[in-house]
């Protein structure tokens, strides 16, 4: 069954601290994965694309990791603020356009 | 920059309305999806549609029906509505640009049926 499970389900750290949040997935076939930031209330906002080559991609201070081999990614957050407070969501796409995979998310918290 | 617009942020229904959530996009995006989001799930695809008058089921259609008459616009509409469907409801419309397929979000529309 495809699925993706992020963890830790919430996270609470102070600000200026590093974060690393997880995701495994075990959908087949793999076009691509993406992370999602959601702000309470709003809609998804992409941050970051990898298809099965790409290894590391930065957008910023997020920094996103794809191990193809092991289908895990990791969403690392550098310097945290206030306003990375948020849901963030892992997203795998499958083998159509219309096939997309979503996490549950992580909620992270930043406490000043 | 894309934008796509849910008519409404938060909508109280008694149970048996019917009830239309309403999405439009301005980019002349073929694709349009809608999905609802309740905690601890991932979202759920309910219907998408990849041309005007053109629909297709998602992961959980039952007791949703769509409809797309013009490009911009994709409405979702619960014939009658039941408490289990209160839930947060997402719109996106999506492109494709040399094969990656980039979804935009709408602000969502957090609908409680009583």
């Amino acid at each position: 069954k495809n699925q993706v499970e992020q963890s830790p389900q919430s996270l609470i750290i102070l600000e200026g601290k590093n974060c690393t949040l997880q995701c495994n997935y075990t959908v087949s076939p793999f076009s691509n994965l993406r992370w999602y930031k959601q702000d309470t209330g709003r809609g998804p906002v992409s941050l970051t694309i990898m298809t099965f080559s790409e290894n590391t991609k930065s957008n910023g201070r997020y920094t996103a990791t794809l191990d193809a081999d092991t289908k895990q990614s990791s969403l690392h957050i550098t310097a945290s603020q206030l306003s990375d407070s948020a849901s963030y969501i892992c997203v795998v796409r499958g083998d159509s356009n219309y096939q997309l995979i979503w996490g549950a998310g992580t909620k992270l918290i930043i406490k000043p | 920059d894309v934008k796509v617009t849910q008519s409404s942020r938060y909508l109280v229904k008694r149970t048996g309305e019917k009830v239309f959530l309403e999405c439009v996009q301005d980019m002349d995006h073929e694709n349009m999806f809608w999905y609802r989001q309740d905690p601890g799930l991932g979202l759920r695809l309910i219907y998408f549609s990849y041309d005007v008058k053109m629909k297709e089921k998602g992961d959980i259609p039952e007791g949703y029906s769509v409809s797309r008459e013009k490009k911009e616009r994709f409405s979702l509409i619960l014939e009658s509505a039941s408490t289990n469907q209160t839930s947060m409801y997402l719109c996106a419309s999506s492109f494709s640009d040399r094969g990656r397929i980039g979804y935009t979000f709408g602000s969502g529309t957090r609908l409680t049926v009583v």
